[in-house]
């Protein structure tokens, strides 16, 4: 499996600012997906990171809020902007295994906005 | 929408105790997955089942995959405090997504 590390592992931040979360990848890999976990709920979509074109978002996620770029086939970051409490979450980066069944996923951003 | 249904929501045992976590659907997906999730930290891949009928064990915790492939359940046996955390059930519908289950949250109490 993909050794998938995330940078911040945890944040509080302040209402109104903008963060990024950056996911590196230790190989290549085609699908990246980021997802959200607000607390104690399970995981939601937020979009799929293409690499060279715009993120595929799901329903409910706009690019506006949470712009994300994936240069490489190893790296892709997350902006959460203009947070509000609502979106006091755990940030999710995963990747696809080779034959696409199962996905694995970093550890997690932690954001608390106040 | 495909939906995955866990069961139970919420489960708090003794140590020591067998206990048996459900994974619903009325749809038929390619492969299921298993995840457990600690506090503060990312979901960690338990098993992927693939076949219908398929039982995988890993130590104590034993996987069953339905023969329609809608369905999943994991049975740990004598369970420990550390296997307290979220399990998630994921299915993959075809290579077109993923589905995540709510989750069941489990306590095992010394």
């Amino acid at each position: 499996s993909a050794v998938i590390s995330q940078k911040p592992s945890r944040d509080i931040c302040q209402r109104g600012t903008s963060l990024t979360i950056q996911c590196q990848v230790d190989s290549q890999v085609t699908m990246m997906f980021w997802y959200r976990q607000q607390p104690g709920q399970s995981l939601t979509l937020i979009a799929t990171a293409n690499q060279g074109s715009e993120a595929t978002y799901e329903s409910g996620f706009v690019i506006d809020k949470f712009p994300i770029s994936r240069p490489n086939l190893t790296f892709s970051t997350l902006t959460v902007s203009n947070m509000s409490p609502e979106d006091s979450s755990i940030y999710l980066c995963s990747v696809s295994a080779p034959g696409g069944n199962t996905i694995y996923f970093g550890e997690g951003s932690w954001l608390t906005v106040v | 929408t495909q939906l995955l249904e866990q069961s139970p929501q919420f489960l708090s045992i003794q140590e020591g105790e067998n206990l048996t976590v459900y994974c619903n659907s009325s749809s038929v997906f390619s492969s299921l997955q298993w995840y457990r999730q600690e506090p503060g930290e990312g979901p960690v891949l338990l098993v992927t089942v693939v076949t219908g009928g398929e039982v995988k064990k890993l130590k104590r915790l034993t996987f069953q995959f339905g023969d329609a492939r809608k369905d999943s359940s994991l049975h740990i046996t004598a369970a420990q405090p550390g296997d307290t955390g979220l399990y998630l059930c994921a299915a993959d519908n075809y290579g077109q997504n993923f589905v995540f289950g709510p989750g069941t949250r489990l306590s095992v109490l010394p």
